[in-house]
């Protein structure tokens, strides 16, 4: 069965600095593709940014980048230069089961 | 323009009552989808349709009755609601689906179910 795991309930980082949520997830398929999504206090589900696994270049949307390490099956986000915007639950995710996990609330301290 | 909208945005209800929660769609899209959050955050998808066929249907009891009547709108109808059944459930859609690289999904608002 596909797992997704974030080991990070929740995090904080000050407004303007670097944080790094984690995500490990478990799959036998051999193409597949991973996502971030993030929901605000709006409830909104948001697509932050996705990599396609045959890919080896990391993703990068604006601020925001993953370190995609596919033997270790690690898919972590990178948020720089923080904003109090970012504040959010954030979920990964991976087709092709669309599997969540259970999220990382990120608080942004101003 | 709202893309993806759902109606109600909050429903409260007695347990044992039916209730039926609508979504719609004008992104032109091909696929929808229905996804239920607990309290504790865990978001788990239960239903997706493509061109009005179902294609995912993951273990839901069978009080849940998703339908189609054409590609825009995928309602979900809940018969006899039990307490369990409160949530958040989020409907969303997708360009199309293939089972390997499905494309990016976009969500609708949510509609908070709270069964008493």
């Amino acid at each position: 069965a596909q797992t997704v795991t974030q080991s990070q309930p929740e995090m904080s980082v000050q407004e303007a600095e670097t944080v790094t949520l984690s995500c490990t997830y478990d799959t036998s398929e051999s193409n597949y593709y991973l996502f971030w999504y993030k929901q605000p206090p709006s409830r909104q589900m948001i697509l932050v940014i996705r990599q396609e696994a045959y890919k080896q270049q990391n993703a990068t949307e604006n601020r925001f980048s993953v370190n995609f390490q596919k033997a270790a099956k690690s898919f972590s986000l990178k948020i720089s230069d923080s904003q109090l915007g970012d504040t959010a639950m954030y979920y990964c995710g991976a087709t092709n089961k669309l599997i969540f996990g259970t999220g990382t609330l990120l608080a942004v301290q101003p | 323009d709202t893309a993806v909208s759902q109606t109600p945005k909050y429903l409260v209800t007695q347990m044992g009552n039916d209730k039926s929660i609508k979504c719609e769609q004008n992104l032109g899209h091909d696929t929808m989808y229905w996804y239920k959050q607990d309290s504790k955050k865990f978001l788990k998808i239960m239903f997706s349709y493509n061109n009005k066929e179902l294609i995912i249907n993951e273990t839901v009891p069978n009080r849940f009755s998703p339908k189609s009547p054409d590609k825009a709108h995928l309602n979900l109808h809940i018969n006899s609601l039990e307490l369990g059944d409160s949530a958040v459930y989020f409907c969303a859609s997708s360009q199309s689906f293939q089972r390997l690289a499905p494309d990016t999904q976009y969500f609708g608002p949510g509609t908070r179910l709270t069964v008493l």
